[in-house]
């Protein structure tokens, strides 16, 4: 079962720009990650928040949690052509031997 | 850094045949997964083991199997090929603890004919 829903399904934007993408779920989680997939590749770990956390950074990306919504933002600031692939994120309800469950993604695409 | 290494970029079967992929990751994770991505409908667990000898389903494990001999090498298994098994196939692999992330193989892209 999907518990991810990423939003938009896919976005366009210029060089420089930000980026903004969100993540809604459905049950309780133990972390939250994005992933990141450039084309006919696998996917490549961006960013883990926990749930006690409210949000992350790391270089120019910037992670929000909200449990009381149950969503999670990606932000990509100052876009670069590079950043162009798809984004996911993925949610454990932790325990022992946890798995992921995907969303279905974002394509984001920046234009030089 | 960590290295998880899918047999093939490309494979391609024919209906009723058995079909193996093989997975080898090279950091000695417990956990190893295969998931299959669909146009639409991201990633979907197929099986995942957290042991050697150790397997549980995922979300899809209809048509499929696995075989974990050795820590390093997960295999998926196609006992009989079917056209609606045409798809992309990860593999990944990551340590037990849940505050952990996985690593992607580059993917096998299947098609069966």
């Amino acid at each position: 079962s999907q518990q991810g829903e990423e939003d938009p399904q896919a976005l366009s934007i210029q060089e420089g720009e930000n980026a903004t993408m969100n993540c809604s779920y459905k049950t309780s989680i133990n972390n939250l990650q994005w992933y990141r997939q450039n084309s006919g590749r696998g996917l490549v770990h961006l960013i883990l928040i926990r749930s006690n956390e409210r949000e992350k950074h790391s270089g120019r990306l910037r992670i929000t949690l909200d449990t009381s919504k149950k969503s999670s933002s990606l932000l990509i600031t100052a876009s670069r052509a590079a950043d162009t692939a798809s984004y996911f994120c993925a949610t454990d309800a932790g325990g022992s031997n946890y798995k992921l469950t995907f969303g279905k993604g974002t394509l984001l695409t920046v234009n030089p | 850094d960590v290295k998880v290494t899918q047999s093939s970029r490309y494979l391609v079967k024919r209906t009723g045949e058995k079909v193996f992929l093989e997975c080898v990751q090279d950091m000695d994770h417990e956990n190893m997964f295969w998931y299959r991505q669909d146009p639409g409908l991201g990633l979907r667990l197929i099986y995942f083991s957290y042991d050697v000898k150790m397997k549980e389903k995922g979300d899809i494990p209809e048509g499929y199997s696995v075989s974990r001999e050795k820590k390093e090498r997960f295999s998926l298994i196609l006992e009989s090929a079917s056209t609606n098994q045409t798809s992309m196939y990860l593999c990944a692999s990551g340590y037990r603890e849940s505050n952990q992330p996985q690593h992607f193989g580059d993917g096998t892209r299947l098609s069966i004919l």
